[in-house]
């Protein structure tokens, strides 16, 4: 069945680091990607996704590309601020089907200091 | 205005014990979903449900069922609670018609079954 795979954590920088989650996924078809971000104490909010192959998804700094050949949509961000500190979650939903269910990685937490 | 909201927030009980928690969504969606997160994190859907079909992840107990009063609430219902039912269960919605593409999640609900 379809999988997201997702590097363990936790994942602790400093301020203005670069930071690289990585996500790997197996899926048959074409499916979406996700990233999805938990801060603590809250619910999950969609981060970026990319639909097709060679899409990138970007928003508040933080990038990925769809990457159909390595089967990867890494999450990247150039300077990481305290704020970003959260759990991040790489999920995948299939193609077509009647509903959305989102498949999700582990999730990899990640602790920015100042 | 709070787009899902989920009642109780936290919720300690006893073994052997029915609890439901609700969910409702202002988001005129569709779709509405059950999700659980153990104690490492991991999310995993448990139901997807609209007003034509539910679909129910074939690991979940029969012990866990949810409830549709109307489009715009899903209901879960969990008869006699188990230690291992001790997690974070979130809701959310999509709309089919935007390609699932965004789920909408609730702040969560804690369960505690001591």
């Amino acid at each position: 069945g379809d999988s997201v795979t997702q590097m363990e954590g936790p994942v602790t920088l400093s301020e203005e680091a670069f930071l690289t989650i990585n996500c790997t996924y197996t899926a048959t078809g074409y499916p979406s990607l996700f990233w999805y971000v938990q801060y603590p104490g809250e619910g999950l909010q969609l981060l970026l996704k990319a639909t097709k192959a060679d899409d990138k998804g970007s928003n508040k700094g933080f990038e990925a590309t769809y990457r159909k050949e390595t089967t990867s949509f890494h999450l990247e961000k150039g300077s990481v601020q305290v704020s970003d500190s959260a759990v991040y979650f790489c999920a995948l939903k299939g193609y077509g089907g009647s509903q959305g269910n989102l498949i999700f990685g582990k999730g990899t937490k990640l602790s920015v200091k100042p | 205005d709070t787009a899902v909201s989920q009642t109780p927030k936290y919720l300690v009980t006893q073994m052997g014990n029915d609890k439901s928690i609700k969910c409702e969504q202002n988001l005129g969606h569709d779709t509405m979903y059950w999700y659980k997160q153990d104690s490492k994190k991991f999310l995993k859907i448990m139901f997807s449900y609209n007003n034509k079909e539910l679909i129910i992840n074939e690991t979940v107990p029969n012990r866990f069922s949810p409830k549709s009063p109307d489009k715009a609430h899903l209901n879960l219902h969990i008869n006699s609670l188990e230690l291992g039912d001790s997690a974070v269960y979130f809701c959310a919605s999509s709309q089919p018609g935007q390609g699932h593409y965004e789920q909408y999640f609730g702040p969560g609900t804690r369960l505690t079954v001591t």
